[in-house]
């Protein structure tokens, strides 16, 4: 069965600290990949998108991912994370093949430090 | 970005009654629109797909008789959990696709949710 898995369940970041949270799925063929974050109290909200095109997808907040598919990953990325990112990010995939579903990973609690 | 609404977005009932929770796309219209379900500290679980004029698409392990879904019009989705149980209890999650992104084959139209509705059965 088509899966999408998150690595890190918790993770704990000093402010102003890197960020990067592992995504990978597993599916042959073609994919939609999204970042969606949820902050405390809150709907989820896109992070950012890849369709095709350049691999590399910048989104809002300074949020950045790698579509790698070689891997079969796509990996979320901030260079410098503020209090306010704390929040729970989830990975998710649409898959081809006319099941056009949103399957999510499992999340990864982010929480950040002052 | 467009905007999904659901109603009500706490409820708490008896063991043994339904209750319904409503899913609108305020500014778009939504022939497809997704339910999910999430357990807390869990990731969502997709239920089912509501097409709007026709029956609903449930995934696997998904009682259909029990988690009824309308899409009567192209705002509109409802589910109805039937003879609640705390078992039921939960945060049920709706989405919708704004088909203005374009079509082809993934429909690369962005996907908008709801609040949420939580549930308590007691």
């Amino acid at each position: 069965a088509q899966s999408v898995s998150q690595h890190n369940h918790h993770v704990i970041l000093s402010e102003a600290a890197s960020l990067e949270l592992g995504c990978n799925y597993s599916y042959g063929g073609t994919v939609n990949l999204f970042w969606y974050v949820q902050y405390p109290g809150q709907h989820l909200q896109l992070l950012l998108k890849y369709f095709s095109g350049d691999p590399l997808v910048k989104g809002i907040k300074g949020f950045e991912a790698e579509f790698i598919k070689s891997k079969f990953s796509f990996n979320l990325r901030k260079p410098s994370v503020q209090w306010s990112d704390t929040a729970e990010y989830f990975c998710a995939v649409i898959l081809s093949g006319g099941y056009n579903k949103l399957i999510f990973g499992a999340g990864t609690r982010l929480a950040v430090h002052p | 970005g467009a905007v999904v609404s659901q109603h009500p977005s706490w409820v708490i009932c008896k063991s043994g009654t339904s209750v319904k929770i409503e899913c609108r796309s305020l500014d778009f219209q939504a022939t497809t629109m997704f339910w999910y379900r999430q357990f807390p500290k869990q990731s969502l679980m997709l239920m089912a797909t509501s097409n709007e004029g026709s029956k609903a698409t449930y995934e696997q392990g998904v009682e259909k008789d029990k988690f009824l879904i309308n899409h009567a019009s192209l705002t509109l989705s409802t589910l109805t959990v039937t003879s609640a149980h705390p078992e039921d209890s939960s945060f049920y999650i709706c989405s919708a696709r704004d088909g203005r992104g374009g079509a082809g084959p993934l429909r690369t139209g962005e996907l908008f949710f709801g609040e949420g509705s939580r549930l308590t059965v007691l």
